[in-house]
């Protein structure tokens, strides 16, 4: 059954704290994995893509990784600010993760 | 460029009562999709449209029905309202392209429409 979930379900950090998020899929075939960022009330706007070549991807202050053997991603993110603040979406094709929420407190 | 936009942003229904959502963007993306999000679930596809003229059912397709009605617009309709369609409902477009001999789908969601149906 093709299915993206992901870990921990929430999570509360100190400002400027890093923290990583984990996504696990059996999704076949692979298609590109992709993680989005969905702040509370809006749609998700993409963080990263990452297709099946590729094992690591940043942008800013995200990095995501891809290990395709496992079929795991992560995503990190370094020195949190409070408007890291939001529900973290991994997915796969068409398959979406229930996310994770992190909160981000001073 | 506003992106995807979707109309209206809230709706309340009674149960039996039909209504379009409407979904448009101004990228030039040839797909377009239509999820719902509901509470401890993740998005799930209701339908999708590869190319204008063309739609698919996606994962949860039954009580709803769509019209790609030009590249810009792809409209979700509810033609009998139940209480198990209040949700969450997100459209999203895409242009996909290959990279490395990967397809890359991006794809970019408008704001939502809250929908409740009583």
């Amino acid at each position: 059954k093709n299915q993206v979930e992901q870990s921990p379900q929430s999570l509360i950090i100190l400002e400027g704290k890093n923290c990583t998020l984990q996504c696990n899929y059996t999704v076949s075939p692979f298609s590109n994995l992709r993680w989005y960022k969905q702040d509370t009330g809006r749609g998700p706007v993409s963080l990263t893509i990452m297709t099946f070549s590729e094992n690591t991807k940043s942008n800013g202050r995200y990095t995501a990784t891809l290990d395709a053997d496992t079929k795991q991603s992560s995503l990190h993110i370094t020195a949190s600010q409070l408007s890291d603040s939001a529900s973290y979406i991994c997915t796969q094709q068409f398959y979406f993760g229930t996310g994770t929420s992190l909160t981000v407190i001073p | 460029n506003a992106g995807v936009t979707q109309t209206p942003k809230f709706q309340v229904l009674k149960t039996g009562q039909s209504m379009t959502l409407q979904c448009a963007q101004d990228m030039n993306h040839n797909s377009m999709y239509w999820y719902r999000q509901d509470p401890g679930m993740g998005l799930r596809l209701i339908y999708y449209s590869a190319s204008e003229g063309t739609t698919d059912k996606g994962e949860v397709p039954n009580g709803y029905n769509v019209s790609r009605l030009n590249k810009r617009e792809f409209s979700l309709r509810l033609e009998s309202a139940a209480p198990s369609q209040t949700s969450v409902y997100f459209c999203a477009s895409s242009e996909p392209w290959t990279s490395s001999g990967s397809l890359v789908n991006e794809q970019f969601f408008g704001p939502g429409t809250r929908l409740t149906v009583l």
